[in-house]
Order: structure tokens, then sequence, then C-alpha cells
């Protein structure tokens, strides 16, 4: 079946440093959601990657979709700690399904 | 207007009971999948309902059952169960049937089987 793994598992940065999380799967993707789930929260889509090397801007946020749609990333610029919480790639797998990737837990240091 | 909705916040069960969680969509939305998060990891798809009807399934037992009412709203039932099951339980809605649509989530249920 499909894997879904993200890089890095963790990561702790100072606040305004760039951060970026890697999604990589085993397949070929149609597309791919962005969800960020703050702690105690519930996820919040962010973001949804359809093209071929898409990439897509909000504020600080940069997302984008490989070439050979197999992988995606997401790269926050001067993070805040507003940026605090796990970010989850959640690829579309066929058949109504998304599956969600590990996530990256973001850590921002004040 | 009215996000997604989740009934209980919070439950505890023993094992071998059986357990339903309810999800009012967002205002206007049809379609309803339902997630299991247990902690530290991310949202495992379970079910998705539209139209009534199951149309998607993930790799859950038979002891995890749904139903959809006419009003879009949805159930959760959970039999028999182990303490495996313990995690936070999400409703995500969406509107229409294609599956290029954003997926609100609701706050969850966290359920903690003892």
């Amino acid at each position: 079946g499909q894997q879904v793994m993200q890089i890095p598992q963790y990561q702790h940065v100072q606040e305004g440093e760039d951060f970026t999380t890697y999604c990589n799967s085993s397949t070929t993707l149609s597309n791919i959601q962005w969800y960020k789930q703050r702690p105690g929260g519930h996820p919040v889509f962010l973001i949804q990657l359809v093209k071929s090397g898409e990439v897509k801007k909000q504020k600080r946020l940069t997302f984008q979709f490989g070439e050979a749609k197999k992988n995606s990333s997401l790269h926050i610029t001067a993070t805040q700690t507003t940026d605090v919480g796990t970010y989850f790639c959640a690829p579309y797998s066929g058949t109504y399904k998304y599956i969600f990737g590990t996530g990256t837990r973001l850590k921002v240091l004040a | 207007d009215a996000g997604v909705t989740q009934s209980p916040t919070h439950l505890i069960k023993t094992r071998g009971q059986q357990v339903t969680l309810r999800c009012s969509p967002k205002s206007g939305h049809d379609t309803v999948s339902w997630y299991q998060q247990a902690l530290g990891q991310g949202p495992q798809f379970i079910f998705q309902y539209y139209e009534e009807e199951e149309r998607q399934r993930g790799n859950f037992p038979d002891r995890f059952s749904g139903h959809q009412f006419p009003n879009y709203s949805s159930e959760l039932n959970v039999n028999a169960l182990l303490l495996g099951d313990s995690a936070l339980y999400l409703c995500a809605s969406s509107l229409g049937p294609q599956v290029e649509r954003e997926q609100y989530f609701g706050p969850g249920t966290r359920l903690t089987v003892t």
C-alpha cells in the first residue's frame, strides 16, 4: 500500500529561523493536502496542490509539489511562536481517501 | 455559520463496551469522514459517508461501523471496545462528491478505554 513519510519528525527552531518539512510518497500522487494541528487542537486545512511542480504561497508559508508528484514540501520563512504545531501532509490515495503522513512537530523557541 | 461539531467531547468506557460518537457537519456540507488519531500519530482514515452511503473504508475491523442521516449528520459506532481503541476520533466534513475538496475537522471526541 501507499507509504507516506514526513521528515523531520521533530524540529525545534529559534523564532525568526526558517523551517521546512518534507513529505515523500512511494507512489505518484494526484493531489496532496497540507494541514496544521495545534497542540490539543484538530487539523486545519492549509492548502491543496494538484499540478506537477506547483508552488503556492500563503504569507510566510510556501508549499511545493514535486515535478514527479511523489513528494511535497512546506517551508515557513521567519518562524513565529504562532507557527507551533504539527504539520501533516495528506496525499490523496484514490477512492475518496486521504492518507495522512506521520507529521512534523514544530516547536518555536522565543 | 457553525463549523463541524462533535459530541461528546470526552468519554471513558470499559473494555468490551460499545460507544457511539456523533458528528454534525459544517453547514451545507454533505460528505463526512471519520478518522482515528492515536497520541503522537497522524489521523487514520476509518470511513467516509456521502448520500447516506459508506463509499470508502480504511483498514479498520467490522467493530467500527457508521451511519449518515438525511440531514448529513453522522454517527460512529465501535463495538467490543479494546484498550487500543483509546484515541481522538475526528470527524471531517466537505462539500460534494468530488475528492479535491478541503476537509473541515471537528474538535474531536477523546475516547479512553480502561
